[in-house]
């Protein structure tokens, strides 16, 4: 079955550096989602993509956040200066076959010390 | 705006006896709605889902819920809880007006006592 993959599966950073997550979704899929759950806490959406462009953002996903599609394959999410609080784990979904299922990778745990 | 409520932070069982996981929406719109499951350290994997088809809805490993609008709830229940159903469950609701983002609710944690 095919599934989503992400990359690192834990990632720790100190404040003010640039993190990159990646993410592998599933073959055909063209809706990308990246979602965050920080620790005792409920999964909050942080920005929805479709056809190489942010379709959606929530009001999380400031000027410190990116994502992009490099190679028409992994989609990234960039925080260029991190702080405290964003150690979260970040989850990566796809959707795409028309089933209004969003598929989820195991996620990211980042720390930031 | 659209919103999910999940009215037990905590459930505990019995093996072998049923489970009850309650969640209430709030939708301008005709939602879809899930349950994801999570097991410790893992990721989110979909139990089952509602798009206005049939409004009881069967799932994996049991469970189904029934969609009731007239009470905007979307209960998840499961006739006989097994030690494996451990875990956090999420109920979420999809805004299908815009770009389909996944509401969460806050999770309800089940324990299985044997």
């Amino acid at each position: 079955e095919p599934e989503v993959t992400q990359t690192p599966s834990h990632q720790v950073t100190q404040m003010g550096q640039e993190v990159i997550l990646r993410c592998v979704p599933i073959s055909n899929h063209l809706y990308f989602y990246w979602y965050r759950q920080i620790l005792g806490q409920k999964v909050e959406f942080l920005v929805s993509f479709y056809n190489n462009e942010i379709s959606e953002k929530s009001e999380i996903f400031d000027d410190q956040f990116s994502v992009e599609r490099p190679d028409g394959s992994n989609f990234t999410l960039k925080i260029r200066s991190t702080k405290l609080e964003d150690s979260a784990m970040y989850f990566c979904a796809t959707e795409g076959d028309g089933s209004y299922e969003q598929y989820f990778g195991p996620g990211t745990r980042l720390t930031v010390t | 705006a659209q919103s999910v409520t999940q009215l037990d932070s905590h459930v505990s069982v019995s093996e072998g006896t049923p489970v009850l996981l309650r969640c209430n929406y709030s939708s301008s719109y005709s939602p879809s709605l899930f349950w994801y499951v999570q097991h410790p350290n893992k990721g989110l994997q979909l139990l089952l889902k509602y798009t206005s088809a049939a409004t009881l809805v069967k799932g994996i490993n049991g469970f189904e819920a029934e969609f009731k609008k007239s009470e905007t709830s979307f209960h998840l229940t499961k006739p006989s809880a097994h030690m494996s159903d451990a875990a956090e469950y999420f109920c979420v609701v999809s805004e299908m007006d815009s770009s389909y983002k996944l509401i969460f609710g806050s999770g309800t944690r089940l324990l299985v006592r044997p």
